[in-house]
């Protein structure tokens, strides 16, 4: 069973659209994050989510919104997508917010042309 | 500001041997460690972690050590086998600092000759 799930896996889309990408993890899980790996290959944290509790990236562009439906769901939301936007995004969870072991689903790759 | 650096991109040992991973990082506040491993076309998977009141954490043939003066993680794999090639992260995070998620280096690429 796959632990922490993201959909779709390749995503290629053209500028100024607006895309989802979907995160499920079956862990029992409180804390959901989301990541952005750029062309550079670094992981950074774009947003955390625990109990209703947004913490946000200050360097995150208000066109990336995460929503969250119920507690095993974290969905990522982008609008007027930008070709610098092109990255690998990975959903992850914690235990807590205090826990500090994340899990990593398999990515989404978006391009953007 | 790499807070988190993993300064060789590419390690190559031979089957058998020991590869040593290395990770240096500049924030003091920094508490927990943690080492993934990645394969491509994959999400990073959980190695070992290792908290900052400790200097050695083992786990079969995964072993972290931490040298909290120097700043200064390593992960030693012995002995080295082929399914171990893969990008290895060095990550870590401050005081439960699960909402700030984990600070990431850029991650070293280790191949595994047979």
């Amino acid at each position: 069973d796959t632990a922490v799930s993201q959909t779709p896996k390749y995503l290629v889309t053209q500028m100024g659209n607006d895309k989802s990408i979907k995160c499920e993890q079956n862990l029992g899980h409180d804390t959901m994050y989301w990541y952005k790996q750029d062309s550079k290959k670094f992981l950074k944290i774009m947003f955390s989510y625990n109990n209703k509790e947004l913490i946000i990236n200050e360097t995150v562009p208000n066109r990336f919104s995460p929503k969250s439906p119920d507690k095993a769901h974290l969905n990522l939301h982008i609008n007027s997508l930008e070709l610098g936007d092109s990255a690998v995004y990975f959903c992850a969870s914690s235990q807590a917010v205090a826990a500090e072991t994340q899990y990593f689903g398999p990515g989404t790759r978006l391009l953007v042309l | 500001d790499q807070q988190v650096k993993q300064n060789s991109p590419s390690l190559s040992v031979q089957e058998g041997r020991i590869s040593i991973l290395n990770c240096d990082y500049t924030n003091s506040m920094f508490d927990y460690f943690l080492w993934y491993k990645k394969y491509p076309a994959e999400g990073p998977t959980f190695l070992i972690s290792i908290s900052s009141i400790k200097d050695k954490n083992e786990d079969g043939r995964f072993t972290v050590f931490l040298n909290k003066s120097a700043k200064h993680l390593s992960l030693h794999i012995v002995p080295s086998q082929p399914g171990d090639s893969a990008v290895y992260f060095c990550a870590a995070s401050a005081s439960g600092g699960g909402a700030d998620g984990l600070t990431f280096g850029k991650g070293t690429h280790l191949i595994i000759q047979p």
